[in-house]
This record gives structure tokens, C-alpha cells and sequence, in this order.
């Protein structure tokens, strides 16, 4: 139990144009979901938390207007990185959390704006 | 702002060898430690949640101590073997709020055969 899964696990895209990352809690209902970027030999760093139905809360530094997240349900939230640039470039990872039952890692998703 | 480190960067051992690493972290308002294993295209497992100072945590050959005065956790592997070749992360959680993870860099093993 406690699955979550990313889509895609990569992505190649043009500069300007917008990508989407999906992250789903599989078999677990999560009241909130995290989203955090790892530049190479950093740590992963949080950007933002998002509460069911509510807005998302981001962390110092971080663009809201740039990183859109929607946390539609108890089992998805989407990351969307609006006219990504090549310092977009990241690997993006998102962490899903269920009360009592702690916190729970997709396996991320390598960003390449060219 | 808070920070978390890890030392070694990365680690090369023999099958068979033991190692350990070190997390280090703010002593102040300490709520948890966690260690994850985190293997290359999937996701963080976690191993050890730590709260208290002197904890001692075991799962197989990896085990985990936790200070929380001085603001350290080591975690051991005894006899490693390649498929414990992984990068380790620990993450710290101060107070309660939020329970928002600060993570270390990690520490990239490699156990050779």
C-alpha cells in the first residue's frame, strides 16, 4: 500500500511552452500533497503544499504564477510550469500525506526545457 | 533558514563491508528525523521515523541512532551488499507545524562486488 505514482517520469520540452506533472496517491486518499524540485547535487527543496480543494501554499521564492498547482481531488494534484525556461530545468518530485499514516514519495520527474 | 547535512557526499565500499553516515541537523525545536533510501528511478523508501534522543532503530542489516542535543543521526549498514547501493536521504521535521520535511543533499553508496 501507499503508491504514488508520476506522469511523466520525463519530459523534453520547448522554452515558452508549458508542461503538466501529474502526481495520484494509487490506493490511499491524501489530504496533502507537496511538491518539491532537486537541482543537481542539492537537496530536494519544497516549493510548495497543497490542501484538497484549497489553494496551494508556496514557499518563499517560488512563483505561484509560474508553478500552478491544482489539488482537484484526494488522490491527484497537478503541477503545471508555465513558459518553462531552460533554468526550469529540474527534477521534480511530489510527496502525498495521510493522517496517521505518514509520508509517501512518487519517483519524480526529470524536467529538460531546451 | 535551516540545514540539513550529510557527509560523505558519496561513498564507495566492498561487498561485505560495513559502513555509516552521518545526518546532521538544527538542535533546536526537533519534532523528527527521517531516513529514506532512495534507488535511482524510483521512489524515496522510507526507512526509520526517529523522536527521541537516543533512539536506536533497526530494519535487517541498516540501523539508525538519533541525538538530538547535538543534533546528529548516523545510520549503519552492516555487510553491504550491492543492492543496497542507493543514495540515502534524511530529512528533518522541526515542531509539528506543517510537517514539512528539510532534507540533507543525501549520501550517493555504492557497494561493489
Amino acid at each position: 500500500g501507499a503508491v504514488v505514482s508520476q506522469h511523466p517520469s520525463w519530459v523534453i520540452c520547448k522554452s515558452g511552452t508549458s508542461v503538466k506533472i501529474e502526481c495520484r496517491s494509487l490506493d490511499f486518499q491524501a489530504t496533502t500533497m507537496f511538491w518539491y524540485r532537486q537541482f543537481p547535487k542539492q537537496s530536494l527543496m519544497l516549493m510548495a503544499t497543497s490542501n484538497e480543494g484549497s489553494k496551494a501554499t508556496y514557499e518563499q521564492g517560488v512563483e505561484k504564477d509560474k508553478f500552478l498547482i491544482n489539488h482537484a481531488s484526494l488522490t491527484l494534484s497537478t503541477l503545471t510550469v508555465t513558459s518553462a525556461h531552460p533554468e526550469d530545468s529540474s527534477f521534480y518530485i511530489c510527496s502525498a500525506r495521510t493522517s496517521g499514516r505518514g509520508q509517501f514519495f512518487g519517483p519524480g520527474t526529470r524536467l529538460t526545457v531546451l | 533558514i535551516l540545514n540539513v547535512e550529510q557527509s560523505p557526499q558519496s561513498l564507495h565500499v566492498q561487498e561485505g563491508d560495513s559502513t555509516n553516515f552521518t545526518c546532521s541537523f538544527p538542535s533546536s525545536n526537533f519534532y523528527a528525523l527521517h531516513w529514506y533510501r532512495w534507488e535511482t528511478a524510483k521512489s524515496p523508501e522510507a526507512l526509520f521515523v526517529m523522536t527521541l534522543n537516543g533512539d536506536e532503530k533497526k530494519k535487517g542489516r541498516i540501523s539508525a541512532t538519533l541525538n538530538t542535543k547535538e543534533g546528529y543521526s548516523y545510520l549503519y549498514i552492516k555487510g553491504s551488499q550491492p543492492e543496497d547501493s542507493a543514495t540515502y536521504l534524511c530529512a528533518f521535521i522541526k515542531n509539528n507545524y506543517g510537517q514539512n520535511f528539510v532534507f540533507g543533499p543525501g549520501t550517493r553508496l555504492s557497494v561493489l562486488p
